[in-house]
């Protein structure tokens, strides 16, 4: 199982530019999020899904869209880069809700 | 006032140490709590999940106090591997509502 994969691992974006990330789990989790991490902020919830055609808004969701096609694919798309998203994106996968999420490696995404 | 408030630290002990970080909640409503570790520059992951009753995990020993609204995690005879940030967790009502704390980091020396 390679668990929950996630590319590119560094990106660097202009303003304005759009772009996809991309997050895979091969262990057929129902639960899918996508997380940012600040100095200082903590996680933060972008969107998540409970299921295949199912997606919902979490904390911070503007600037962000997703969709869930298959199970095992959760993209997060960057409509129109902006500075105040550079951080570092997990994505994670959970088989149910009060249960440990696994993470992805992460995104380290820079946007000048 | 953030949901999930930690000390970030860090806390500089040495090995074979005793430790002890808390981790305040301000939502009465979160129903289940965890500690993650997150080392430099990678992915969190779950130490352990916090029960209302006390749960210990070799070394690891969380707790919950409902009434104070506060989560323990007690590390006894640190190791030098144990140096990373630890991350308190709340969960509340509703899928996938996790609200993380912005973490505390330990640093063990020799």
């Amino acid at each position: 199982n390679a668990g929950v994969t996630q590319t590119p691992k560094f990106q660097v974006l202009k303003t304005g530019q759009s772009m996809t990330l991309q997050c895979a789990q091969d262990m057929n989790h129902e639960y899918m999020s996508w997380y940012r991490q600040d100095p200082g902020m903590g996680l933060r919830l972008i969107h998540y899904s409970v299921g295949a055609g199912i997606t919902d808004q979490g904390e911070v969701p503007n600037g962000y869209n997703v969709s869930r096609s298959t199970t095992e694919d959760f993209p997060l798309r960057l409509l129109s880069a902006a500075p105040s998203q550079t951080s570092v994106y997990f994505c994670a996968s959970s088989p149910g809700t009060g249960i440990e999420q696994y993470f992805g490696p992460g995104t380290r995404l820079t946007v000048t | 006032r953030k949901e999930v408030e930690q000390d970030p630290g860090p806390f500089n002990v040495p090995e074979g140490a005793t430790v002890a970080f808390n981790c305040t909640y301000s939502n009465s409503a979160s129903q289940s709590f965890f500690w993650y570790r997150q080392d430099c520059r990678k992915e969190p992951k779950l130490l352990m999940s916090v029960y209302s009753s006390g749960n210990e995990d070799g070394r690891f020993t969380a707790q919950l106090n409902r009434a104070s609204q506060y989560i323990s995690l007690l590390i006894r005879d640190s190791k030098l591997s144990d140096s990373a940030t630890y991350l308190c967790v709340g969960m509340n009502t509703g899928f996938q509502k996790l609200v993380f704390g912005t973490g505390t980091r330990l640093l063990v020396s020799p």
